[in-house]
């Protein structure tokens, strides 16, 4: 168990329509990762949070969006879902903003299994 | 940008035998982290080990083992006497710094299969 906790684990959802995927990250943990694995383009960054300001942006759509809130729980929202956005999405955290010898490690959730029909 | 590359898309090994997973990578950042995950066929992202460019020693955890090279710009995951629990995806990445951030940059992944 990595200490890091996300849900839902699975959701089936229609086009078009709008998920909240939920993470809340290790005990201490003030960064927030989010991930997308999907079959053709492996694994991507989305966004990084750090104590509840986003910190480093990767290739997010305009249509997803997240954020961290001040118990430090991050949530990733993606709306006008399409087909192509059926992936694994995964929730990590660490400790520091950038790295230092405390911060090394990054953990991963368990993934949140979503698809869009 | 940071690329990772690993050439091997499946592994074989014996139950018992060691296995040598390869990753390189480029970067021109000097300060840098190296990581291997496991994903097991349910999906999660399990951390193995991890390597600083300014480590001196080769990273060890357990049975797992980092070959550092960093003049070749490898770091290898070894795993000694594999068991069967093994067979999975492995997945090295490159911390790169964005900013007032960082992220991670994964390769493509090396699927192993452990055998009786």
């Amino acid at each position: 168990d990595s200490g890091v906790t996300q849900t839902p684990k699975h959701l089936i959802t229609a086009t078009g329509q709008r998920v909240t995927l939920r993470c809340s990250p290790r005990s201490g943990d003030l960064s927030v990762y989010w991930y997308q694995q999907s079959l053709d383009q492996g694994l991507q960054f989305l966004i990084q949070y750090y104590n509840g300001e986003e910190r480093a942006k990767g290739n997010i759509l305009e249509r997803f969006s997240a954020q961290q809130f001040p118990d430090l729980h991050s949530e990733l929202n993606l709306s006008s879902l399409e087909l192509g956005d059926s992936a694994l999405y995964f929730c990590a955290s660490s400790v520091s903003r950038d790295r230092g010898s405390s911060g090394n490690t990054i953990y991963f959730g368990e993934g949140s299994w979503l698809t869009v029909v | 940008a940071q690329k990772i590359t690993q050439t091997q898309p499946g592994m074989f090994v014996q139950e018992k035998e060691a296995v040598t997973l390869d990753c390189t990578y480029d970067t021109s950042d000097q300060s840098y982290g190296l990581f291997w995950y496991k994903q097991p066929s349910s999906g999660e992202m399990i951390f193995l080990i991890y390597q600083g460019s300014y480590d001196e020693q080769n990273a060890t955890e357990g049975r797992y083992s980092l070959n550092f090279q960093k003049a070749r710009k490898s770091a290898n995951l070894v795993i000694s006497a594999s068991q069967l629990g093994d067979s999975a995806m492995y997945f090295c990445a490159m911390r790169e710094l964005t900013g007032g951030g960082n992220k991670l940059t994964f390769g493509t992944g090396t699927q192993l299969k452990v055998e009786l």
